[in-house]
């Protein structure tokens, strides 16, 4: 059974177009994040939802806007795609009160955007 | 701003040599982790380090957590062509409150056969 999953694991869209990716997680964590990779291979988060509430909205455009319809799904909504947004997107979860947090990742969707 | 940073950008080595990577944190952290990303994969969580001083191992890999808690490393002991992939170091600042990681801009890795 997959702990985290997204779809899609590709997407390649014209500049201008709306998309979305989608996260679960069958873990029971309380925490989801969505972190973004560049070429470089710089992981960067950009957002963090704790049993739904949004808890951490780092520096990221307003074309992306992040919802929780429930613990188990974190979904990423990208309006306007522009060149720059080129990327590997990761979902993650933890479970805030373990004493590890460790993140479990999802196997990432690649975003192209010509 | 907190920023964690990582060294040496990549890493090229024979298969049997060792290969060590480094982390440093501009600010105190409560713990660290660290993560392996093979070529073409999703980081995966192999250990976190929460007191000053603390070393842990796990086979060939060696993690230091150093005593002012800015800084770690990771060691791999006698390199093979599975240890490909890129490390990360993840801190987490005493400062916040909430699940918030700074990863490291990490370390590639290459094992040459």
């Amino acid at each position: 059974d997959t702990a985290v999953s997204q779809t899609p694991k590709y997407l390649v869209t014209q500049m201008g177009n709306d998309k979305s990716i989608k996260c679960e997680q069958n873990l029971g964590h309380d925490t989801m994040y969505w972190y973004k990779q560049d070429s470089k291979k710089f992981l960067k988060i950009m957002f963090s939802y704790n049993n739904k509430e949004l808890i951490i909205n780092e520096t990221v455009p307003n074309r992306f806007s992040p919802k929780s319809p429930d613990k188990a799904h974190l979904n990423l909504h990208i309006n306007s795609l522009e060149l720059g947004d080129s990327a590997v997107y990761f979902c993650a979860s933890s479970q805030r009160d373990r004493p590890s947090y460790e993140q479990y990742f999802g196997p990432g969707t690649r975003l192209t955007v010509t | 701003g907190q920023q964690v940073m990582q060294i040496p950008q990549y890493q090229h080595v024979q298969e049997g040599e060792d290969f060590t990577t480094y982390c440093n944190s501009s600010t105190t952290l409560s713990n660290i982790q660290w993560y392996k990303q093979r070529p073409g994969g999703h980081p995966v969580f192999l250990i976190q380090l929460v007191k000053s001083g603390e070393v842990k191992k796990q086979k060939r890999l060696t993690f230091q957590f150093g005593e002012a808690k800015k800084n770690s490393s990771l060691h791999i002991t006698a390199t093979q062509t599975t240890d490909v992939g890129t490390y990360f170091c993840a801190g987490f600042p005493v400062l916040y409150n909430f699940n918030k990681f700074y990863f490291g801009s990490g370390t590639k890795l290459n094992v040459k056969p």
